[in-house]
């Protein structure tokens, strides 16, 4: 089955500098790439997704890249400020089958203002 | 649409006793799951199910029972509840047609067994 890798576990940064969060997948027929924000105490909520088919997203301070070759995905969030703080999970996905999808342990983000 | 509900918000139990946590979407999505969510350890996937009357186990499925009589509902059993139950369980829901369809989750359930 697919194996999700996701790193760092925990990453610390200053208001304002750029957080880049790592996850790699086993299964090269995973072609749907999600990433969920959860703040404390919250529930998970979809943030970005990218489609196999597509190398790079953006929206607005976040985006997500795609690597098929190395079977990697990446999340960039620019200009980070506080309420960014949550941990955020990476998640990876295949069309048909059970459509289950496997989630990384997802990273502790903390934005110090 | 209220999206996925699950109830009750919290819940402390007594080793032994059993409980069944609800969960009900309103989407017409086909796939639902439970997962429950333990400090370092992520989301890791009780049971799910495709569609009303198919279920199968996830990652971690002892201890715990599920039906799914119809395509709204999915509640999840405790049979006999133990400390390691210990956790806050998700319910999530999606359509399964298509490869971009994402996890709608619940608020969760957090659930104390002494």
């Amino acid at each position: 089955g697919e194996n999700v890798e996701q790193h760092p576990s925990t990453l610390s940064v200053q208001e304002g500098d750029s957080a880049v969060i790592k996850c790699t997948y086993s299964d090269s027929a995973s072609n749907y790439f999600p990433w969920y924000k959860q703040e404390l105490g919250k529930r998970p909520q979809l943030i970005i997704d990218i489609r196999s088919n597509v190398g790079e997203k953006k929206d607005q301070r976040i985006a997500v890249t795609l690597n098929k070759t190395a079977k990697h995905f990446s999340l960039h969030i620019t200009e980070t400020q506080p309420e960014d703080s949550a941990v955020y999970f990476c998640a990876a996905r295949r069309s048909g089958g059970s459509y289950i999808p496997t989630f990384g342990r997802g990273t502790s983000l903390i934005v110090h203002p | 649409n209220a999206g996925v509900t699950q109830t009750p918000k919290f819940q402390v139990l007594k080793t032994g006793q059993s409980m069944t946590l609800q969960c009900a979407q309103d989407m017409n999505h086909e796939y639902m799951s439970w997962y429950r969510q333990d400090p370092g350890m992520g989301l890791r996937l009780i049971h799910y199910s495709v569609g009303a009357g198919i279920t199968d186990q996830g990652e971690v499925p002892n201890g715990y029972n599920v039906s799914r009589s119809t395509t709204e509902d999915f509640p999840l059993r405790l049979l006999s509840a133990a400390p390691s139950q210990t956790s806050v369980y998700f319910c999530a829901s999606s359509r399964t047609s298509g490869p971009d369809q994402p996890q709608h989750f619940g608020d969760g359930t957090r659930l104390s067994i002494l």
